[in-house]
């Protein structure tokens, strides 16, 4: 099983509101990635885990506050975010997070805010 | 700094014909990987094939072929025998060979059409 899931797939929410994202893998991959894409554009990275401990921060706005609450599963906490912030925000896994590693990606969570 | 290059922002093929796509990346690095990666529209990201710098065959999955030149840092994709199913955004990516994490540096894609 080489899957990533994500949840939800479409989110709408107001500047002033508190979502999550979800994002769930079960291939024992201990390296768990955020990106944001924008329309027609590579996707960027935003954090990277690391055996669930945080070890990379694009420097990402606070109002993004991820969390790794064990191996299989991420978060991505949203709070006051602005309409810029509107994106497919992916998420990907590998097996430990060095060399050439394949990621594996999910299918996305298509944010608009408003 | 790592950049990725793709010079062709849109590409179309016919059907059954064969198309290549061109990706040219710079670094000072002399191990690293290479990547493309292929996102058809609102489906998710996968990886189509992938090249480590010290091995000079090029690889190759299926209808899927490279033409890694390491001199010249090019790394060209070739679809043979195109199907509708090709029709993506397709990706090249580059990566530094850490034994810890390193960033995956993207090209800015090249949108691909295949024509019935």
């Amino acid at each position: 099983d080489t899957e990533v899931t994500q949840t939800p797939k479409h989110l709408v929410m107001g500047m002033t509101n508190k979502k999550s994202l979800k994002c769930e893998q079960h291939m024992g991959h201990r390296a768990m990635y955020w990106y944001k894409q924008k329309a027609k554009k590579p996707p960027e990275l935003m954090f990277v885990y690391s055996y669930e401990k945080l070890s990379i921060n694009e420097s990402v706005p606070s109002r993004f506050s991820p969390e790794c609450p064990n191996s299989s599963l991420l978060n991505l906490h949203l709070h006051a975010l602005q309409p810029e912030d509107s994106a497919l925000y992916l998420c990907a896994s590998s097996r430990s997070g060095g060399k050439g590693e394949t990621q594996y990606f999910g299918p996305g969570t298509r944010l608009l805010v408003l | 700094a790592q950049t990725v290059t793709q010079s062709q922002p849109e590409m179309s093929v016919q059907e059954a014909e064969t198309v290549t796509l061109s990706c040219t990346y710079d670094t000072s690095e002399s191990d690293y990987y290479l990547f493309w990666y292929k996102q058809p529209p609102s489906r998710q990201m996968i990886l189509v094939i992938r090249q480590e710098a010290y091995k000079q065959q090029n690889a190759t999955e299926n209808r899927f072929s490279v033409n890694f030149q390491k001199a010249a840092k090019s790394f060209s994709l070739k679809i043979s025998d195109s199907q509708l199913g090709d029709a993506a955004m397709y990706f090249c990516a580059y990566r530094r060979r850490k034994t810890s994490y390193d960033k995956v540096i993207f090209g800015p894609g090249t949108s691909l059409s295949v024509i019935p």
